[in-house]
């Protein structure tokens, strides 16, 4: 089975400043999908950012960026010019692409941004 | 473009008594619907997943059943509440192989 390990229970960074959650997964797969999640107070979860497995070029989208270590099975988010909105819990996700889409989910890192 | 719905947004319950969450989908056919639970502090647990109206498939054997009655509704049941199903129940759909999960805002019930 399917196994995603967030080892960072908790994280903080100044406002501005840079930081990088950790992800590890486990899968005998060679097909399949990372994401980010955040879901800030409010628990609505909302997608950060998604990575095929197929792609060497790491996905970015703005200020987020992944490092994805597709033989050592990590994919971290590296979070440039934090901002307060940023406060989170933060998943890391993954799906094997067989045409169910199902998503197992890592214990997520909670982010506080230092004013 | 798409939306999804969930209702009620909060609901307080008593042990034993039945549940009905409902799920529905705005701008798109024959999604794929998911249920997770989400307990307080922790991650999402994939309760049940539909690729098709009346596909149901259960990860989770518990207290909880879902139904898929039309393509873009998805309803959480339970006859009997306990104690443990409270919990923050999230539906999310994709529209095919590949696709993200998006998630709807979510219902918080506690179970007294």
């Amino acid at each position: 089975a399917q196994t995603v390990t967030q080892s960072q229970p908790e994280m903080s960074v100044q406002e501005a400043e840079t930081v990088t959650l950790s992800c590890t997964y486990d899968t005998s797969e060679s097909d399949y999908y990372l994401f980010w999640y955040k879901q800030p107070p409010s628990r609505q979860m909302i997608l950060v950012i998604r990575q095929e497995a197929y792609k060497q070029q790491n996905a970015t989208e703005n200020r987020f960026s992944v490092n994805f270590q597709k033989a050592a099975k990590s994919f971290s988010l590296k979070i440039s010019d934090s901002q307060l909105g940023d406060a989170a819990m933060h998943f890391c996700a993954y799906s094997f692409n067989f045409g169910n889409e199902k998503l197992t989910f890592g214990t997520g890192t909670r982010l506080t941004i230092i004013p | 473009s798409q939306t999804i719905h969930q209702w009620p947004a909060t609901l307080v319950q008593p042990v034993g008594s039945p549940l009905s969450l409902e799920c529905t989908v705005e701008g798109t056919s024959n999604p794929n619907l998911y249920w997770y639970r989400q307990a307080a502090g922790r991650g999402l647990q994939l309760l049940f997943y539909s690729v098709g109206i009346g596909q149901i498939s259960s990860e989770v054997p518990q207290n909880l059943s879902a139904s898929r009655p039309q393509d873009r509704q998805f309803i959480l049941s339970s006859k009997k509440l306990l104690l443990s199903d409270s919990g923050f129940y999230l539906c999310a759909w994709t529209g095919g192989p590949g696709e993200t999960q998006y998630f709807g805002p979510g219902t918080r019930l506690l179970v007294l």
